[in-house]
């Protein structure tokens, strides 16, 4: 079975700096997704970047990127110039890649890290 | 707007008082699921549906229901909620395919069971 980790329950940065969520999984597949979602105390669940297992290139979105180690099965956050609506519950999460190409929809969510960020 | 709505938003009720949160999409989406969200455990999903009449256990489904009669509606339907049932649930539906089609959230459920 799928696992998802998340080994950092709370984290803290400096406004404008620079802070690295981390993230390892768990899986016996080749290809798959994997998701870091944000969750601010509105809870919403909002997706902040998505990562394709074949694609070698990080994904990278405005602030926010990922190193995306597949032979360590690692998958980190990166988030350069924190601004104070970074605060919020970040989830990593894996998804399975269908054999027609897609998501099946079913999400393994990691514990959450909770992020503040200190003006 | 393409949403997917949940009602109610919040929901305090006794042990052993039936209840049904309502889950309904507007994408005309395929798939549908149900979350719970705990302190310490991250989200679990709790059935989740392929299409119509086509329903599927997650990791915790145990005391919980689900109908999926027609495409847009996906009811969780608590016969005898307990204690422990109380938690943060999220509905959530995409269009699996042969492109990726993100999950869209409902804004959730937040459920007190005394």
């Amino acid at each position: 079975a799928q696992t998802v980790t998340q080994s950092q329950p709370e984290m803290s940065v400096q406004e404008a700096e620079t802070v690295t969520l981390s993230c390892t999984y768990d899986t016996s597949e080749s290809d798959y997704y994997l998701f870091w979602y944000k969750q601010p105390p509105s809870r919403q669940m909002i997706l902040v970047i998505r990562q394709e297992a074949y694609k070698q290139q990080n994904a990278t979105e405005n602030r926010f990127s990922v190193n995306f180690q597949k032979a360590a099965k690692s998958f980190s956050l990166k988030i350069s110039d924190s601004q104070l609506g970074d605060a919020a519950m970040y989830f990593c999460a894996y998804s399975m890649l269908m054999n027609y190409g897609g998501s099946q929809g079913n999400l393994i969510f990691g514990k959450g890290t909770k992020l503040s960020v200190k003006p | 707007e393409a949403q997917v709505t949940q009602n109610p938003r919040y929901l305090i009720t006794v042990t052993g008082k039936k209840l049904t949160v309502t889950c309904s999409q507007n994408m005309n989406h395929e798939y549908m699921s149900w979350y719970r969200q705990d302190p310490g455990l991250g989200l679990r999903q709790i059935y989740y549906s392929m299409n119509v009449e086509v329903t599927d256990k997650g990791d915790v489904p145990e005391g919980y229901k689900v109908s999926r009669k027609e495409k847009r509606n996906f009811p969780l339907i608590l016969e005898s909620p307990s204690p422990n049932q109380t938690s943060l649930y999220f509905c959530a539906s995409s269009s699996p395919g042969q492109a990726y089609s993100p999950l869209h959230f409902g804004n959730g459920t937040r459920l007190t069971v005394t």
